[in-house]
């Protein structure tokens, strides 16, 4: 069966500081992946998406970046945190029409 | 603009009753959409999806009615038990010509089931 991993859990970083977030899909091959953020009170956006090792598309514009270096896994960055970055970020993937999400990370900017 | 709209922030029932989750969408291009349930501090988890050439998908206690001609879902719940108390969330991805689809959500209703 398929398993998706994020980490870490909960993370509080200073403005300024950078950011790296880890998602990795056990169980599946050439999956879709996707970040999406829910800030607080929220829905969740969609960040970015990926068809393929390399391949991001960015749905909105902001302070991070994504990159795909291996099949099944997608990491989210950012060189410098902006309080506007805390929330609740997830990483979900599909082989088809359904998403599957990781557990989340939950970030404060401080 | 928003394209998936959950106009219901929360919503209160007594176990063992119905629950009715309501969804409304602009886009006609939109053909596949789904329910989530998230507990606080956890990702989303998938409960059921309808296509659009489907009016009704049931599963279990979960059944979710699709009306193309108001562009609106809802998702019914029966009997409600406590456990289903968490937000769900409405998605919805339209025809796309690539293999992502990308899915729009609602804001969520807060759903609490009252013993």
């Amino acid at each position: 069966s398929q398993t998706i991993h994020q980490w870490p859990a909960t993370l509080v970083q200073p403005v300024g500081s950078p950011l790296s977030l880890e998602c990795t899909v056990e169980g599946t091959s050439n999956p879709n992946l996707y970040w999406y953020r829910q800030a607080a009170g929220r829905g969740l956006q969609l960040l970015f998406y990926s068809v393929g090792i390399g391949q991001i598309s960015s749905e909105v514009p902001q302070n991070l970046s994504a990159s795909r270096p291996q099949d099944r896994q997608f990491i989210l960055s950012s060189k410098k945190l902006l309080l506007s970055d805390s929330g609740f970020y997830l990483c979900a993937w599909t082989v088809t029409d359904t998403q599957y999400f990781g557990p989340g990370t939950r970030l404060t900017v401080l | 603009d928003q394209q998936v709209k959950q106009n219901s922030p929360s919503l209160s029932v007594q176990e063992g009753r119905i629950s009715i989750l309501n969804c409304d969408y602009t886009n006609s291009m939109f053909d596949y959409f789904l329910w989530y349930k998230k507990y606080p501090a956890e990702g989303p988890t998938f409960l059921i999806s309808i296509s659009s050439i489907k009016d009704k998908n049931e599963d279990g206690r979960f059944t979710v009615f699709l009306n193309k001609s108001a562009k609106h879902l809802s998702l019914h719940i029966v009997p409600s038990q406590p456990g289903d108390s968490a937000v769900y969330f409405c998605a919805a991805t339209p025809m796309t010509s690539g293999s992502a689809r990308q899915l729009t959500f609602g804001s969520g209703t807060q759903l609490t089931v009252l013993p």
